[in-house]
This record gives C-alpha cells, structure tokens and sequence, in this order.
C-alpha cells in the first residue's frame, strides 16, 4: 500500500523567510503533483513533476523530485501572506492514475 | 473555459437516506475521478472511470457507495443509507487521456445529521 508523508503538518512563518515542505512517498513512482487548497475551496494544481531530477518554480514556490530518495519538496523563499493555505502532495503510483495524498501541510504567513 | 461543476455544492442528509452527488467534467476530458476529503481520513480516491473502460472501484468504503458515468460524460456518486461517517466534502476531477493532470471540481459538502 502506497503511502505519502508530509511534513510538518503545520508551518507558521514570518513574512520574507524561507521554509521547505516534504513529501516522502513509500513506493516506486514518477509522478508526483503539488496542490493547494485555501479555506472552503478545492485544489488548485501548481506542479506537475513527472521524472527523477525534475524542478519547477513560479513565483515564490520552487518543486522538486528525487525518485530514488522517494522524495519531493516544495521550497517557499521570502514568504507573503498571500501564500497562506494548505498544501498537498500527491502521488501517481506505477500504471495506476488515481492519486494518493498526504496529510496536507496547512501553512500560515505571519505579516 | 468553463471547469470541472458539481452539484449541489451542500446537502444535508439524514442518516439512512439516499443521496446523488453529479460531477459534470471539463469537456473532452475522458477520465473522470472521485475523491472524498474528510477531517480523519484526509483525501482519499474513491473511484476512477476512463472512457469505455470498467471503473476501478478500487477505492469505495463500502457496497453502499456506487457511481455511474453516463455517455461518457456526467458522473453521479451515489450513497445508499447513509451514515454520519459519510459527512466530508466529495471532489470530483477530470483530464484528457494520457494526461498527468488532475483538474479538480468545487466539491459537494455532505452532512449527515
């Protein structure tokens, strides 16, 4: 059974500091996704990473992809408000599509 | 273009009651997913439909949750005699064959009082 760890949980931070999200992952996979959910919404997507060594960054928020380490993180530098949601990882196991999710990372931004 | 659509977006069941829950997907999308986000068990799939293909139920709770894909198109999740451990939010996402991403619908608040 697949399953996917984030951590932390919960990430207070101040604004204009830099912080890294984690997602282990306990299964072989090359598809790994990034989303966030603000209050009462649904998930937006923000990355697609679909091979070892992948990299994608917009704004303030930069992913990344180790498959051998089952392994992505999601990097935030120089924090703003505006980024305060929550974030999950999910995983595309093997030939299956369906996603399985972590736990969520509910991030705060303090001004 | 217009995004994936549920309805409705709230309902308020009580216990033992039957609901439908309708996804309309983003059109041309030809795989069509089910998902449920509730407070204990976090986002968990539910069920996954590609084109003509047999459904992988792989992720329903129990035999009273089914859901059907009608011409290839709308998706309605139903949930026979319902139980408070049913109350969550259901999401419903769509996307093109081959394609790795998952667009993601408003969601559908199921309370079961």
């Amino acid at each position: 059974e697949l399953k996917v760890e984030q951590n932390p949980l919960f990430l207070s931070m101040q604004e204009g500091k830099n912080y890294t999200i984690y997602c282990n992952y306990s299964t072989t996979s090359d598809r790994l996704y990034w989303y966030r959910q603000d209050p009462g919404k649904s998930l937006e997507s923000l990355f697609v990473l679909l091979s070892n060594g992948a990299v994608k960054q917009e704004g303030r928020l930069m992913a990344s992809l180790d498959t051998k380490a089952r392994l992505s993180t999601l990097h935030i530098t120089a924090a703003v408000h505006d980024l305060s949601a929550t974030y999950f990882c999910a995983v595309e196991p093997g030939s299956a599509r369906q996603l399985t999710f972590g736990s969520g990372t509910q991030l705060t931004v303090l001004p | 273009g217009a995004g994936v659509s549920q309805s409705p977006s709230n309902k308020v069941t009580e216990k033992g009651k039957d609901v439908e829950l309708r996804c309309d997907p983003i059109s041309g999308h030809t795989a069509l997913y089910w998902y449920r986000q509730s407070l204990g068990q976090g986002l968990e799939f539910l069920i996954y439909f590609q084109g003509n293909s047999a459904p992988d139920k792989s992720g329903l709770p129990s035999d009273r949750f089914s859901a059907e894909r009608t011409g290839g198109s709308v998706s309605t999740l139903t949930i026979q005699r319902t139980q408070q451990e049913d109350s969550a939010v259901y999401l419903c996402a769509s996307s093109l064959v081959g394609s790795a991403e998952q667009y993601f619908g408003p969601g559908t608040r199921l309370t079961v009082t």
